[in-house]
């Protein structure tokens, strides 16, 4: 079964803190795909980061940063120095190679950026 | 650069009545997806298209549902006989698919059904 977990339904943080989206996902075959994806109050889900079962280097694009650790099935997600436009749903999304085409999302953390 | 595009973006009908979407993917996309999501939840899978060829039909899809790509580019969303449960945001998603690797699904800013 393919599953991914984000604990955490709602995060709220004042402006500039660091905040860390946590990811939790499970399958049985050997490769997949991890994303992340933005969904803002208007509704359209935007791409952030996609990263495959065999790379587990970690990335940094700006102030957002991911970990990816195979031995925890984690991909989780930091932004660094929070801003009010952070605010937003962010979804974590497993897609397995054997498990077809369609992606499985996780329910979403929302985060709340305080001024 | 065009992104994805759904019509209508709101749609309020009455129980019982059809209701059809539209998506238009990226333009060089030969993969099209439908998903649905109801508050609080993350996007849900519904079908997906290869060019016209629908190859795969999720288990919420139910009889009332049907989906075409007739050409291989544009695809509609048809629920026949609404129920108050269809109620949801309705998502189209297109991506590039070469070879075997998995593709990034870009999504469009869906269209948002109340059936009352």
């Amino acid at each position: 079964a393919q599953k991914v977990t984000q604990a955490q339904t709602e995060i709220s943080v004042v402006e500039k803190e660091d905040v860390t989206l946590d990811c939790v996902y499970e399958t049985r075959d050997t490769t997949y795909y991890l994303f992340w994806y933005k969904q803002p109050p208007s509704g359209e889900l935007v791409f952030l980061i996609r990263r495959n079962s065999f790379d587990e280097q970690n990335e940094i694009s700006g102030r957002y940063s991911w970990n990816f650790q195979k031995s925890t099935s984690s991909f989780n997600f930091t932004i660094t120095a929070s801003q009010v436009v952070d605010s937003a749903v962010y979804f974590c999304a497993l897609s397995a190679h054997n498990y077809g085409q369609n992606f499985v999302f996780g329910p979403g953390t929302r985060l709340s950026v305080l001024p | 650069d065009t992104g994805v595009s759904q019509n209508p973006r709101h749609k309020i009908t009455k129980r019982g009545q059809n209701v059809t979407f539209r998506c238009d993917p990226i333009s060089e996309h030969n993969r099209l997806y439908w998903y649905r999501q109801t508050l609080g939840q993350g996007p849900e899978f519904l079908t997906y298209f290869q060019n016209e060829a629908q190859l795969e039909k999720s288990r919420l899809l139910s009889d009332r549902f049907s989906a075409e790509r007739p050409k291989g580019s544009f695809s509609t969303l048809e629920i026949q006989r609404t129920e108050q449960g269809d109620s949801a945001m309705y998502l189209c998603a297109s991506s590039f698919r070469l070879g075997t690797d998995q593709e990034t699904q870009y999504f469009g800013p869906g269209t948002r059904l109340l059936v009352l």
